[in-house]
């Protein structure tokens, strides 16, 4: 099975920083990574799906990047309704896993 | 518009059974890959049951052989029936719309959530 290992585990950041995460595959996947936001109570949402590709309505502050085993996800201008946990996910072999979080605050 | 609305929380004791439902509208179960995911309180996210169009079912490890996922053609609804639930079962469980980009699985993402359904195991 794939492993996703996710860092940092958490972050403060202010308000117009920019914030890169990244995400670790323990096996190569190609460009098949998916990034979620999930805000406190609520569902998770797709953000980018095949590790770079914006959901339609998303916000072009967020990108992604990365193929094989190393991954990032960035917020250009980190704004207040950002905080959240960002969550990476691949699907292989019949089996989803998903990263184990970032949780993101303002400092 | 899509929308996914789970029901059948609750609080079942240990060995006990529960069954969620998922009404969806603004797509056809059937004819979309479907799958549930679960949260334990203050943890990550961890997908448990997955159902293909053609009607093959997936489960997670932790809970094979006490899930089951199924779907309603007429009510166009996807249910989950967990039987021998632990402790370890807690969760909030949500049901997802599994989305793939030029119908490639390997490249499969959860892309409509439900609100998520409360489900405690608790003595």
């Amino acid at each position: 099975d794939i492993q996703l290992t996710q860092s940092p585990s958490s972050l403060s950041a202010s308000v117009g920083d920019r914030v890169t995460i990244t995400c670790r595959a323990s096996q190569d996947i190609s460009k098949y990574l998916n990034w979620y936001q999930q805000k406190p109570g609520k569902a998770p949402k797709l953000l980018i799906y095949d590790a770079s590709n914006l959901d339609t309505g998303v916000p072009s502050r967020f990108t992604g990047s990365g193929s094989g085993t190393h991954f990032t996800f960035t917020i250009s201008s980190l704004q207040p309704e950002d905080i959240a946990t960002y969550f990476c996910q691949q699907y292989n072999n019949l089996l989803f896993t998903f990263g184990p979080g970032t949780k993101v605050d303002i400092k | 518009e899509v929308q996914l609305v789970e029901s059948g929380a609750g609080l079942v004791q240990p060995g006990g059974s529960l069954r969620l439902s998922c009404a969806v509208s603004g797509f056809p179960v059937t004819e979309n890959y479907m799958s549930w995911v679960r949260q334990a309180p203050e943890k990550g996210l961890e997908w448990v049951s997955l159902i293909f169009s053609a009607g093959g079912t997936y489960y997670a490890d932790s809970v094979k052989g006490r899930f089951t996922i199924s779907r309603d053609k007429s009510k166009n609804t996807l249910f989950l029936l967990m039987n021998s639930l632990r402790v370890e079962d807690t969760a909030v469980y949500y049901c997802a719309r599994v989305g793939m980009a030029a119908f490639d699985l390997r490249r499969a993402y959860f892309d409509f959530w439900g609100q998520g359904a409360l489900v405690t195991v608790s003595s």
